[in-house]
Order: C-alpha cells, then sequence, then structure tokens
C-alpha cells in the first residue's frame, strides 16, 4: 500500500459547526503533514507530527486542532471556521529524510 | 531562510517536444534536498523527482530530469516528448532540516503552470 488516503473529498459547513478531517497511510512513515492550499497558491505548512509527537505548529489558530491517535493516522479536528479558511487542506507523510507523498486532498467551503 | 523561485508563471510546449521549468534556490545549508511536485486540476500532489546537495549525478525518472547546477543554485526540471496529460501546476520545493528526526519542512516555489497542447 503506497497511498495516503484523505476523507471527506468535499466538505461544507457553516460557521458553527464541528467536523473533522482524516488522513490515513500504512507505509510506515513516522512523520505526517498537514498543509492548506489557496487556489493559485503554494501548499502552506500548518502541523507536523513526528512518532506521533506534535513536532511543528505554523502558528495555527486554535480553531484547528490536530490530532495523531496511532501511527497511521492523522485527524484534523474544525470547529468555529471563517471563510476565509475556505481551501484545499493535504495531508502529507514521509519517511525520514525523503520525498512527502501527499493525499488527494479535502475541499473545504465554509459558509 | 531558505527560499525557492520559480520565475515562470506560465508555459506553453507542443505535444512530443521537450519543455524546462526553471526553479532556483537560496539557502546557506550544506546539505539539503530538491523536489518537484506535480498538481493536477484536481489538487493531489504528485512527486515527481528528488535531488540530495551531495548527488554528483543529475536525478532522472522515467520522462523526468532534474537539471542540478548547485554552484548556480538552480534545479531545472527537464519533462521530455511532453504529453497532454503533463498539463498541470508544477512546484518545486526545497526540505528544511526538522527539528526532530523525521519530520523536515518543504519550502515551496508559487509554481509553473504547464500547459501541453495538442
Amino acid at each position: 500500500d503506497t497511498e495516503v488516503t484523505q476523507t471527506p473529498k468535499h466538505l461544507v459547513m457553516g460557521m458553527t459547526n464541528k467536523k473533522s478531517l482524516k488522513c490515513e497511510q500504512h507505509m510506515g512513515h513516522r512523520a505526517m503533514y498537514w498543509y492548506k492550499q489557496k487556489a493559485k497558491k503554494p501548499p502552506e505548512l500548518m502541523f507536523v507530527y513526528s512518532y506521533e509527537k506534535l513536532s511543528i505548529n505554523e502558528s495555527v489558530p486554535s480553531r484547528f486542532s490536530p490530532e495523531c491517535p496511532n501511527s497511521s493516522l492523522l485527524n484534523l479536528h474544525l470547529h468555529a471556521l471563517q471563510p476565509e479558511d475556505s481551501a484545499l487542506y493535504l495531508c502529507a507523510s514521509s519517511p525520514s529524510g525523503r520525498a512527502q507523498f501527499f493525499g488527494p486532498g479535502t475541499r473545504l467551503t465554509v459558509l | 531562510a531558505q527560499k525557492i523561485t520559480q520565475t515562470q508563471p506560465g508555459m506553453f510546449v507542443q505535444e512530443k517536444e521537450a519543455v524546462t521549468l526553471d526553479c532556483t534556490y537560496d539557502t546557506s545549508d550544506q546539505s539539503y534536498g530538491l523536489f518537484w511536485y506535480k498538481q493536477p486540476s484536481s489538487g493531489e500532489m504528485i512527486f515527481l523527482i528528488y535531488q540530495g546537495s551531495y548527488d554528483e549525478q543529475n536525478a532522472t525518472e522515467g520522462r523526468y530530469s532534474l537539471n542540478f547546477q548547485k554552484a548556480r543554485k538552480s534545479a531545472n526540471l527537464v519533462i521530455s516528448a511532453s504529453q497532454l496529460g503533463d498539463s498541470a501546476m508544477y512546484f518545486c520545493a526545497m526540505r528544511e532540516d526538522g527539528l526532530r528526526g523525521g519530520s523536515e519542512k518543504l519550502v515551496f516555489g508559487k509554481g509553473t503552470k504547464l500547459t501541453v497542447n495538442p
């Protein structure tokens, strides 16, 4: 299994909703990442987990809450988002010192 | 801070021809990695090719090759025999060494949109 999966593919939510994005990989990679990508822009790093511990938080607002329940799974919990948070959210994983492998992304729309 | 520059917002190429996408980088690190990713309109970032700073040979992966010129700090992607399916956004990226083992940050350029014409 050489892929990163993300669910859901599309998500529409109101500003008062609570939702979660899910990412899964079974490649044994020890680092997992969340990125946010706005249209026509490069991905922006949000969080990095290494060996199931949060190692990098790029000053992301607290309405985004990451969670790594085990080495294969990464969640991003969303609460009280703003319309400007609408974007493509990409998950990635990597073995140490190698390329990051990305999932297909979740397109999020906040109304 | 590390920086990646892609100066071509858009490029056009005829099917079956070769095309070069430019990427220059700036870093004071001796050890670093350079990557190219392809992003079709569907959104997924597809890893294409990797070049390590100590690699003496230019990396190649099928129709993709990386023209690595360390002294000039450039890492251009060459796509040979372009196909219609190569139409996509292409990002050059550099690896920053992570704070902990196994977690490296990628710094991305702004991307080049490639259009392959039939």
